[in-house]
């Protein structure tokens, strides 16, 4: 049973428009997300995170939305840069769960940016 | 500069060899993991450590055990390795909230270990 899913195996995208991954969760007792971006043969990189006491969080080009009653976040990314062409893999903590900060990964939407 | 060191990055090993995969990090990290990356599959957690000496099961923990000795330091081993066994292989660290009383738990990843067992 997933907690954290990526309906998305794949989006592509073209150069300077913004993207949109996407990623629904199904624990209530999550309260930390997480986006990580990974190229091929290298570890995953943290690039944002927002906690369930906020509904935006905005790091340069990257926001994370989240929305605690749809149970739903999004990363945008605008504009969009062919160097942004990755896995995206969104993951969720329960922190006041009690999960001593133990992360659940989706599957990974691959991102492609088209020059 | 924050750093997660895995032993290898390729590894071939042949069905029913033990195989030690081995991570350190310098960061005082409380927390450890090891997941495996397969395709469309995501990240799959197999351990996780919260202290030394200390182990959690993950979602995927059969044929795989771990030890952790010292803080820094968290080994995966594959006791006899198999072909399905074959993947990549990552090492993540990060503080505790219990511990650190902070929400940053973000996990800070080593490059991965692509083993294959053939």
């Amino acid at each position: 049973d997933q907690q954290v899913k990526q309906n998305s195996p794949s989006l592509s995208v073209q150069e300077g428009r913004i993207s949109i991954l996407n990623c629904d969760y199904t624990n209530s007792m999550f309260d930390y997300f997480l986006w990580y971006k990974k190229y091929p043969a290298e570890g995953p990189t943290f690039l944002i995170s927002i906690s369930s006491i906020k509904d935006k969080n905005e790091d340069g080009r990257f926001t994370v939305f989240l929305n605690k009653s749809a149970k739903h976040l999004s990363l945008h990314i605008v504009p969009s840069q062919p160097g942004d062409s990755a896995v995206y893999f969104c993951a969720a903590s329960a922190i006041y769960g009690g999960s001593q900060g133990n992360l659940i990964f989706g599957k990974g939407t691959k991102l492609s940016v088209k020059p | 500069d924050v750093k997660v060191t895995q032993s290898s990055r390729y590894l071939v090993k042949r069905t029913g060899e033990k195989v030690f995969l081995e991570c350190v990090q310098d960061m005082d990290h409380e927390n450890m993991f090891w997941y495996r990356q397969d395709p469309g599959l995501g990240l799959r957690l197999i351990y996780f450590s919260y202290d030394v000496k200390m182990k959690e099961k993950g979602d995927i923990p059969e044929g795989y055990s771990v030890s952790r000795e010292k803080k820094e330091r968290f080994s995966l081993i594959l006791e006899s390795a198999s072909t399905n066994q074959t993947s990549m292989y990552l090492c993540a660290s990060s503080f505790s909230p219990t511990d650190s009383g902070t929400l940053n738990t973000e996990a800070f990843f080593g490059q991965g270990t692509r083993l294959t067992v053939v």
